[in-house]
C-alpha cells in the first residue's frame, strides 16, 4: 500500500529550540497538506500546496512557521522558535488533484511536545 | 467559512448494534466529503468519499450518504464489532482550492 511517511514519529524539545518534521508525499500525488491536531481545537489547517507552489498558509502563524517543498518527495514543516502551545501531533496528507479530487491519505504524524 | 459538525460527540453501542454517525455542513458548496476514522495516538484512515454528484458509497458493513442541499452526510455502520471502537471525522471540500474542513468528530466505543 502506498503511504505517506512522515519522520520523525515523536519529538520532544525544549522551548525556544528549532523544530523540523518532514513528510513524503505518495509517489504521483501533487496535493499536499499540513494538519495540526490538538485536544481543545481539533484539526487545524496549517498549509498546503499544489504542485510544490503554496496556495494556502493563512492558518500558520507566519513568524515562527514556515512550510515548504523543496522537490517533488519531501514536504517540510519548520517551527522556529518552538513555543509550548506548539505541543500538538502534526499530521501530513497528500492526494491527486487533477481534474477531479480523489481523496487525501494522511501520515501516522509527528507528536509534538515542547517543554 | 465552512463549519462541520458531528453529533454525537460520543457514543456508546453494544456489540452487534447498527449505528448511525451524523455530520452536517454550513455550506453546501462542497466537492467531495471524506469520513475518516483515527485510533487513539494513530493518523487518520479514509474510509469513504463521496463525490458531491453521488448519494451514496459503501464499504463492506459501512454506507455514506451525502445530502447537499442539507448540508448532511451520514455513516451507517451495520452489525458493529468491538474493532469499530474509535473516533470518525468526516471532511468535507471546499468547492474552490480543495482546501477541507474537519469535523470535531464522534468517538465511538462498541462494548463486547
Amino acid at each position: 500500500d502506498a503511504r505517506v511517511t512522515q519522520t520523525p514519529r515523536h519529538k520532544v524539545t525544549e522551548m525556544g529550540q528549532e523544530v523540523t518534521m518532514r513528510c513524503q508525499p505518495i509517489l504521483g500525488h501533487n496535493t499536499v497538506f499540513w494538519y495540526r491536531q490538538t485536544m481543545m481545537q481539533g484539526l487545524e489547517l496549517l498549509a498546503y500546496f499544489r504542485n510544490r507552489a503554496p496556495l494556502d498558509d493563512s492558518g500558520m502563524p507566519k513568524d515562527r512557521f514556515s512550510a515548504e517543498m523543496p522537490d517533488a518527495t519531501l514536504a517540510t514543516l519548520k517551527i522556529q522558535p518552538s513555543e509550548p502551545r506548539d505541543s500538538a501531533v502534526y499530521f501530513c496528507a497528500s492526494g491527486l488533484v487533477k481534474g477531479t479530487n480523489y481523496g487525501y491519505t494522511f501520515g501516522s504524524g509527528t507528536r509534538l511536545t515542547v517543554v | 467559512k465552512q463549519e462541520v459538525t458531528q453529533i454525537p460527540a460520543a457514543l456508546s453501542v453494544p456489540e452487534g448494534e447498527n449505528l448511525v454517525l451524523n455530520c452536517s455542513f454550513t455550506d453546501s458548496a462542497i466537492y467531495n466529503l471524506q469520513w475518516f476514522r483515527q485510533d487513539p495516538g494513530k493518523g487518520l484512515t479514509s474510509l469513504l468519499l463521496i463525490q458531491s454528484s453521488q448519494r451514496e458509497q459503501t464499504s463492506g458493513r459501512l454506507n455514506a450518504s451525502l445530502d447537499k442541499s442539507s448540508g448532511r452526510s451520514t455513516l451507517y455502520i451495520a452489525a458493529s464489532q468491538p474493532g469499530d471502537s474509535a473516533t470518525y471525522l468526516c471532511a468535507v471540500t471546499r468547492n474552490t482550492g480543495n482546501q477541507f474542513y474537519f469535523g470535531t468528530g464522534t468517538s465511538l466505543t462498541v462494548i463486547p
